[in-house]
């Protein structure tokens, strides 16, 4: 399975301010997600990155909150603006490889919003 | 829409003591259905993938299953190295952009 490495792995933020997050994969892949897991609970999908096109939010997330770059096969940012405590989450992305593209998931970045 | 449900919440066993967890789902034609091990402050470890109802999968404590309405994951003789939250996610076939769906996990401990 593909290594990935989240940089970075926990940032202490104040409200309004931006924070871009990076993930970086060993090998080539089509599709990089972007998750959310606030604390206690589960991971929410909040978009679908795939080289070459614009990604694709789910419901509830906007481009303008969380924009997100992948400039290659390999690299992706998320980058979550003018934050507020209510961001304050576990951010991990992941990348699908192998039959029916099965999720990878990186370390995580550990984000709180003061 | 594509659903998870996870039982119990939280688990707390003895060690030896194997027990199951259980994943249902509700989802319009299943792509696989995923189980991840997740360590506090960790990403999400994949185990198994389970594509068929009937299918079974085994990594050393852990033996997963299948049917049309629900998984188990059975934890044999477990030692405290298996504590841990453990995630069950579907991708259906009308899943967009092979999207996963995440139950909310149950929260196993196991004491020596």
């Amino acid at each position: 399975s593909a290594v990935i490495s989240q940089k970075p792995s926990r940032d202490i933020c104040q409200r309004g301010t931006s924070l871009t997050i990076q993930c970086q994969v060993d090998s080539q892949v089509t599709m990089m997600f972007w998750y959310r897991q606030q604390p206690g609970q589960s991971l929410t999908l909040i978009a679908t990155a795939n080289q070459g096109s614009e990604a694709t939010y789910e419901s509830g997330f906007v481009i303008d909150k969380f924009p997100i770059s992948r400039p290659n096969l390999t690299f992706s940012t998320l980058t979550v603006s003018n934050m507020s405590p209510e961001d304050s989450s576990i951010y991990l992305c992941s990348v699908g490889q192998g039959r029916w593209e099965t999720q990878y998931f990186g370390p995580g970045t550990r984000l709180l919003v003061l | 829409e594509d659903q998870v449900t996870q039982s119990p919440e939280a688990l707390r066993l003895q060690e030896g003591e194997s027990s199951s967890l259980n994943c249902s789902y509700t989802v319009s034609g299943l792509r696989g259905l995923f189980w991840y091990r997740q360590d506090p402050g960790k990403g999400p470890e994949f185990l198994f993938t389970l594509y068929s109802a009937g299918e079974e999968k085994e990594k050393e404590r852990l033996k997963a299953t299948l049917t049309k309405k629900e998984s188990f994951l059975h934890i044999t003789a477990p030692k405290p190295e298996d504590s841990a939250t453990y995630l069950c996610a579907v991708q259906g076939i009308k899943a967009a952009g092979n999207k996963l769906t995440f139950g909310g996990g149950t929260r196993v401990l196991v004491k020596p």
